[in-house]
């Protein structure tokens, strides 16, 4: 079965850290870039970082950069997302999600596959 | 980065109803648009990309329209399993900003 699934998420103090996890299966990892977005409680929708198939290319949202820091291990298809100096307004569901295309420049950018994704709350 | 706006934030509607969402970007995005439908407690589910393309398994009572800035989304004939929140998404360029979601609801 084609799926994505996250875990890691949890309660953290600000200015601490998190390591999301988000297993792939049923499809060629490597082949595709993938990205998490991210939805506070009651919000919409946030994109917060993506990474080439080959893991080569990363970009990050702006509200993220320096802080996160996105991988993956295709030998394990598994995505990462490191998150460090995590503030209040990272308390969100984070999504893992995959794209139709191998490189973050591709044509076929949008997400054709979500995980179910994994909250993290950010509070003291 | 560019801004989407979808409207109406919600509304109400009956099963049966033809329904239609609009999102309009802050500058031209050519066709690169998805649109998501996302339930309460679950992961968005990618309904249309390339503005118009319906997505495979997605019923044909879904369509897409629209270029440059403005883009709609409609349903033909509203379904009990399509009351959900509604998401455009631009992805022309990064990041990939998404609108601020159209909810309908039961009448």
């Amino acid at each position: 079965e084609v799926q994505l699934l996250e875990s890691g998420g949890g309660l953290v103090q600000p200015g601490g850290s998190l390591r999301l996890s988000c297993a792939a299966s049923g499809f060629t990892f490597s082949s595709y870039a993938m990205s998490w977005v991210r939805q506070a409680p009651g919000k919409g929708l946030e994109w917060v970082s993506a990474i080439s198939g080959s893991g080569g290319s990363t970009y990050y949202a702006d509200s993220v950069k320096g802080r996160f820091t996105i991988s993956r291990d295709n030998s394990k298809n598994t995505l990462y997302l490191q998150m460090n100096s995590l503030r209040a307004e990272d308390t969100a569901v984070y999504y893992c999600a995959k794209s139709r295309t191998i490189t973050i420049f591709g044509e076929e950018r949008y997400f054709d596959l979500w995980g179910r994704g994994t909250l993290v709350t950010v509070s003291s | 980065a560019i801004r989407m706006t979808q409207s109406p934030s919600s509304f109400s509607a009956s099963t049966g109803d033809r329904v239609t969402i609009t999102c309009r970007a802050s500058q031209g995005i050519s066709s690169y648009l998805a649109w998501y439908q996302q339930k309460p407690g679950k992961a968005p589910k990618l309904l249309i990309y390339a503005a118009s393309t319906l997505q495979s398994g997605v019923p044909s009572r879904f369509s897409g329209s629209g270029s440059g800035t403005d883009f709609t989304l409609t349903i033909s004939c509203l379904q009990s399993e399509d009351f959900a929140t509604y998401y455009c998404q631009q992805y022309y360029s990064y990041p990939g900003t998404f609108g601020q979601g159209t909810k309908v609801e039961i009448k």
